[in-house]
């Protein structure tokens, strides 16, 4: 089956730094990764979509250049928290779509990636 | 996407079936009702989908009524790790690019001895 890889599985970092978090499609090309965040105790929210070779579009409310999102080619796609500050603590996961499927078929998530700023 | 609404949460015991209710009453014609389910600090993990047919996968069944605005999803034997939180999930497709999955608050599955 379709696997996604995030790298790395959690991170600490410093307050004012930048983390970058990878997402690559092991076994499959995706036109289109999504990225999303969740807090404690909460649901998946997403943060943006990411298509091979644009722009990314950003939900209302997530700072596009506090979160810089990368996808550069269609098998990896990478998020950076730029600044990172206490409250961007969070699990932060990717989802891919593979582009040889069919229209309908699911979306494929990686494992996540916790990240605490100290 | 249309919402749906899941009970918070739901127990059930080892080997016995888990039917997890979903209500979509606002879907259109052109979303498709997925489950997925995430069990503690992973990604959520793909369960089964359908469009207005039910659907059996190694996994689970999807039952959708005729009228397509609810769903349950069953587990026919339950284990302990089935543990999760479980999402129902109403997503519009388009055949051009992938679209998003929103995420709802989900029924959290207790399996228990």
């Amino acid at each position: 089956g379709a696997v996604v890889s995030q790298h790395p599985s959690w991170v600490i970092c410093k307050s004012g730094t930048s983390v970058k978090i990878e997402c690559r499609s092991l076994d499959f090309q995706a036109t289109t990764m999504f990225w999303y965040r969740q807090f404690p105790k909460q649901s998946l929210m997403l943060m943006a979509t990411s298509n091979e070779g644009s722009k990314a579009t950003y939900e209302q409310g997530v700072e596009k250049d506090k979160f810089l999102i990368n996808h550069a080619s269609l098998t990896l796609s990478t998020l950076t928290v730029t600044s990172a500050h206490p409250e961007d603590s969070s699990f932060y996961i990717c989802s891919a779509d593979d582009r040889a499927s069919s229209y309908n078929s699911p979306l494929h998530f990686g494992n996540g990636t916790r990240l605490t700023v100290t | 996407d249309a919402k749906t609404t899941q009970p918070p949460s739901m127990d059930c015991a080892e080997g016995r079936a888990a039917n997890l209710p979903c209500n979509h009453s606002t879907i259109s014609g052109n979303e498709y009702v997925y489950w997925y389910r995430q069990i503690h600090s992973q990604g959520p993990q793909y369960i089964i989908h359908g469009l207005k047919n039910n659907e059996t996968n190694e996994m689970a069944s999807l039952i959708i009524t005729e009228d397509r605005k609810s769903s349950t999803l069953i587990l026919p034997h339950a284990t302990l790790r089935d543990t999760a939180v479980y999402y129902c999930i109403v997503r519009g497709i388009n055949t051009g690019t992938a679209s998003k999955l929103t995420f709802g608050t989900g029924t959290r599955l207790q399996v228990t001895l």
